[in-house]
């Protein structure tokens, strides 16, 4: 079964300096990976993905993920967190391709604070 | 336009009560979702229509029941929930393979 871990429930970090959320996968096959963003009582926004090809991922809003096929991760980082940068970030794996549609597997969630 | 949108916003309802949830796509997608998401929770998925077809069931309780009137549509059809089915409601939609879905803002659900 393919899933996906974030071990850290929340990461705190001071406006101007890099933030890294991070992300384990398990996947049998070729792993699909994404990132998304969700502000309170809002719906997800997608980030990045990482499908095939570079291993460096640049998303929106300055953000970039760093796959690593090695240590079965997919951290996601920005060099300069924002204030605004603070809400829960969610890593999801795609397990399956049913013809037209995929279906996610979340993480838990990794909650950001951003502080001035 | 790369928006998903979701009527209505917020929903409270009764377990003798019969409402529905509406999600629409302009993008050409021929994948829509419903998810269901609880407080400090990763989304779970409920169901997946894929070309208008039911695809993906998540072994969903029957009081739950999706509707794909045509590409653009996507309904949830409620009935007899319980207390425990209140939660954000999410709906998405994407190209398939492996394309990321959007989502749209969702569904407050309450039931009292």
């Amino acid at each position: 079964a393919q899933s996906v871990a974030q071990p850290e429930d929340q990461v705190n970090v001071a406006e101007g300096n890099p933030l890294t959320v991070k992300c384990t996968y398990s996947v049998s096959g070729n792993p699909y990976l994404f990132w998304y963003v969700q502000y309170p009582n809002r719906g997800l926004q997608f980030l990045l993905k990482y499908i095939t090809g570079d291993n460096l991922v640049k998303g929106s809003y300055g953000f970039e993920a760093e796959f690593n096929k090695s240590q079965t991760s997919f951290h996601l980082k920005k060099p300069s967190a924002l204030v605004s940068d603070s809400a829960l970030y969610f890593c999801a794996v795609s397990v399956t391709n049913t013809g037209t549609a995929s279906k996610l597997t979340f993480g838990t969630g990794t909650r950001l604070q951003v502080t001035l | 336009d790369t928006e998903v949108t979701q009527t209505p916003k917020h929903l409270v309802m009764g377990m003798t009560n019969k409402k529905s949830l509406k999600c629409e796509q302009h993008m050409g997608h021929r994948a829509m979702y419903w998810y269901k998401q609880k407080a400090k929770k990763p989304p779970e998925l409920m169901f997946v229509y894929s070309y208008e077809k039911l695809s993906i069931n998540e072994s969903v309780p029957s009081r739950f029941s999706p509707e794909c009137p045509n590409s653009s549509l996507l309904n949830l059809h409620l009935h007899a929930l319980q207390p425990e089915d209140s939660a954000l409601y999410l709906c998405a939609s994407s190209q398939g393979g492996y394309n990321e879905q959007f989502f749209g803002p969702g569904t407050r659900l309450t039931v009292l």
